[in-house]
């Protein structure tokens, strides 16, 4: 079964980096695009960024742009996350999940990583 | 942007009923890259329907998704008490992905 497991989190000052990891198994990682969405605390969902199943093609959403990168490791069947010049505004949970072909859709989901930006 | 609008907010139901929550977009949006989403308290969002109206595995037949265009609706013919929770709708748009901002389903 489809597995996704996300690390990293922890609490950061504002200005600084986080690298994000999700471990994936249960299926052909290298065969499928990624995502990662974000929910700030109480707050409702916020897609992030994807990266197609070869790497080739990257998306951000506009509040991430320049601060954020999204790569891929297909040979270790993890995503990864870099945040940089980070806010109050990214504190937040960060789920990966995994990209359903030909939809645009989220089909599987980790159980999400705490960033917190506080001084 | 397309914006999702969800409404109501909050809809109180009893176990039984039937929930119709609704997801208007501010464009039209393809069916095919329409979606809805279960999310409870502590827990990862879990994908429901996919294609505005395909169930996605292991979701039980009394949730229905219909809709086209800029309207979208996710029923629940009979409320379980397992169903109480929040549910977002989302899209995708070339290379853009937005969520509505949920509506909270609790017990009336």
């Amino acid at each position: 079964q489809v597995h996704l497991v996300e690390s990293g989190g922890g609490v950061v000052q504002p200005g600084g980096s986080l690298r994000l990891s999700c471990a994936a198994s249960g299926f052909t990682f290298s065969s499928y695009g990624m995502h990662w969405v974000r929910q700030a605390p109480g707050k409702g969902l916020e897609w992030v960024t994807f990266i197609r199943y070869d790497g080739n093609n990257i998306y951000q959403a506009d509040s991430v742009k320049g601060r954020f990168t999204i790569s891929r490791d297909n040979s270790k069947n993890t995503l990864y996350l870099q945040m940089n010049s980070l806010t109050a505004e990214d504190t937040a949970v960060y789920y990966c999940a995994k990209d359903l072909t030909g939809y645009g859709n989220f089909d599987y989901w980790g159980q999400g990583t705490l960033v917190t930006v506080s001084s | 942007e397309i914006v999702l609008t969800q409404s109501p907010g909050t809809l109180s139901l009893s176990p039984g009923e039937r929930a119709t929550l609704s997801c208007r977009a501010s464009q039209s949006v393809s069916s095919s890259y329409l979606a809805w989403y279960q999310q409870k308290p502590g827990q990862a969002p879990r994908l429901l329907i996919y294609g505005a109206s395909s169930r996605a595995t292991g979701i039980p037949d009394r949730f229905s998704g219909s809709g086209s265009g800029t309207d979208f609706t996710l029923t629940i013919s009979r409320l379980e008490p397992e169903d109480f929770a929040v549910y977002y709708c989302q899209q995708y748009a070339g290379s853009t992905y937005s969520f509505g901002q949920g509506t909270k389903l609790e017990i009336k």
